[in-house]
């Protein structure tokens, strides 16, 4: 069965580095997402990407992120200069249709920053 | 402020009985709802969605949509102590495409 994986699977940071999250979609979807979960708070909408350009963003995605899918599979996470409140798991999430609204999750990336 | 409820529990339900959660939201033009399940330190886990009014079945796992009461509800029967997670409810915001709201989760409990 066809998985959204993610890279690394830990990232420890200091503060004031950049930091770079990969994801692999699930290969016929067509939408794809960053969510992030601060430790024992809910899950938060970042980003959604489609057609190579960011569909919708949240306040959250502020001018420190940015998305980007360089190639045919990879979709990226930068977080640029950190900040200690961005330790958190970083989830990366596909889907097939924006009628459905379905979303697979990846395993998700914690990072860390120090 | 859209918000999704949940009771955060933790429910605990004794093995083979039915476990039900539950999940209001207050976004009236809301069109699609989701039961996630998290295991500790996992990723979220699509188990069901749901659209319409009324019931859906899937296995043990059955949602329950009310729009006029902006309720929505997951029931697992058979309970099995694999089961034991946090439910994540999560409904798409009415003006938007791809925004997903969340909320805080249900921690569920089979006792053996």
């Amino acid at each position: 069965e066809p998985e959204v994986t993610q890279t690394p699977s830990h990232q420890v940071t200091q503060m004031g580095q950049e930091v770079i999250l990969r994801c692999v979609p699930i290969s016929n979807h067509l939408y794809f997402y960053w969510y992030r979960q601060i430790l024992g708070q809910k899950v938060e909408f970042l980003v959604s990407f489609y057609n190579n350009e960011i569909s919708e963003k949240s306040e959250i995605f502020d001018d420190q992120f940015s998305v980007e899918r360089p190639d045919g599979s990879n979709f990226t996470l930068k977080i640029r200069s950190t900040k200690l409140e961005d330790s958190a798991m970083y989830f990366c999430a596909s889907g097939r249709d924006r009628e459905t609204y379905e979303q697979y999750f990846g395993p998700g990336t914690r990072l860390t920053v120090t | 402020q859209k918000e999704v409820e949940q009771n955060s529990g933790p429910l605990s339900v004794p093995e083979g009985a039915i476990a039900s959660l539950n999940c209001t939201y207050s976004d009236r033009g809301s069109q699609s709802f989701f039961w996630y399940r998290q295991y500790s330190g996992k990723s979220p886990e699509l188990i069901m969605f749901i659209y319409s009014n009324g019931d859906k079945e899937d296995g043990r796992f059955t949602a329950q949509l009310n729009k006029a009461s902006q309720y929505v509800s997951l029931l697992i029967r058979d309970s099995q102590p694999s089961d034991s997670a946090t439910y994540l409810c999560a409904v798409n915001m009415g003006d938007s495409n791809y925004q997903l709201i969340w909320g805080a989760g249900t921690k569920l409990i089979i006792k053996p």
